[in-house]
């Protein structure tokens, strides 16, 4: 079966500039996640879809960083206007719950620089 | 506060020796536990999980990795590294609400 995509790969912009990163998930996942990793860390949640809802969006900077999952499908996570320490790298996971638990299958990231 | 715990930024090991990077947890309730391996400049791929069934989880890529209720760990072992196992490996948790705790990642080098 086909991964999580993600594009663009890499993405240099400007501070204050907006950016935008799509991401497709597994076909029939109905829960998908969007990760900020900053170098050096592990992946910190940002934002948990499960369809096309919101679970979780507690750690996502509503200031600045925005996400859609209209048709419960594909996602768009949006950051505008974007600061240095936005610099990371953004995955994006999906899941399914099955007997004995579930497991998160990650997109190869989104690296962001910011300058 | 439930958490995670990985014990060593780095470690270094020879081609062909014993690989122990380590986890602990905290938790009030029975966790799901899973390490992930991420490779440069790639997502994270799963190497095995642990979800109550035998305290023994074997893995992909020869990795395993023992849950020890008593001592709150789930470290991961390897007999014998090769030098395809460099790259960065994730201790999670999840404390059954489908979110996942990531510990801050362990660096593996192996030396040839």
């Amino acid at each position: 079966e086909a991964g999580v995509a993600q594009s663009p790969r890499y993405k240099i912009i400007e501070k204050r500039q907006s950016v935008a990163f799509w991401c497709n998930p597994i076909s029939g996942h109905a829960t998908l996640y969007w990760y900020q990793q900053i170098l050096g860390q592990g992946p910190k949640l940002l934002i948990q879809f499960q369809n096309n809802g919101v679970v979780d969006d507690s750690q996502l900077p509503k200031d600045r960083f925005s996400a859609e999952r209209l048709k419960g499908v594909d996602s768009t996570l949006k950051i505008q206007p974007a600061k240095l320490e936005d610099s990371a790298v953004y995955l994006c996971a999906s899941s399914f719950v099955r007997q004995g638990g579930y497991e998160q299958y990650f997109g190869p990231g989104t690296r962001l620089t910011v300058t | 506060a439930q958490s995670v715990t990985q014990l060593g930024s780095h470690v270094s090991v020879s081609e062909g020796a014993l690989v122990l990077l380590r986890c602990n947890y905290s938790s009030s309730v029975p966790p799901y536990l899973f390490w992930y391996v991420q490779y440069p400049n790639q997502g994270l791929q799963l190497l095995l999980k642990y979800t109550s069934a035998a305290t023994l989880v074997k893995g992909i890529n020869g990795f395993e990795a023992e849950f020890k209720k008593s001592e709150t760990s789930f470290h991961l072992t390897k007999p014998s590294a090769h030098m395809s196992d460099a790259a960065e490996y994730f201790c999670a948790v999840n404390f059954g609400n489908e979110k996942l705790t990531f510990g801050t990642g362990t660096r593996l080098t192996i030396i040839p």
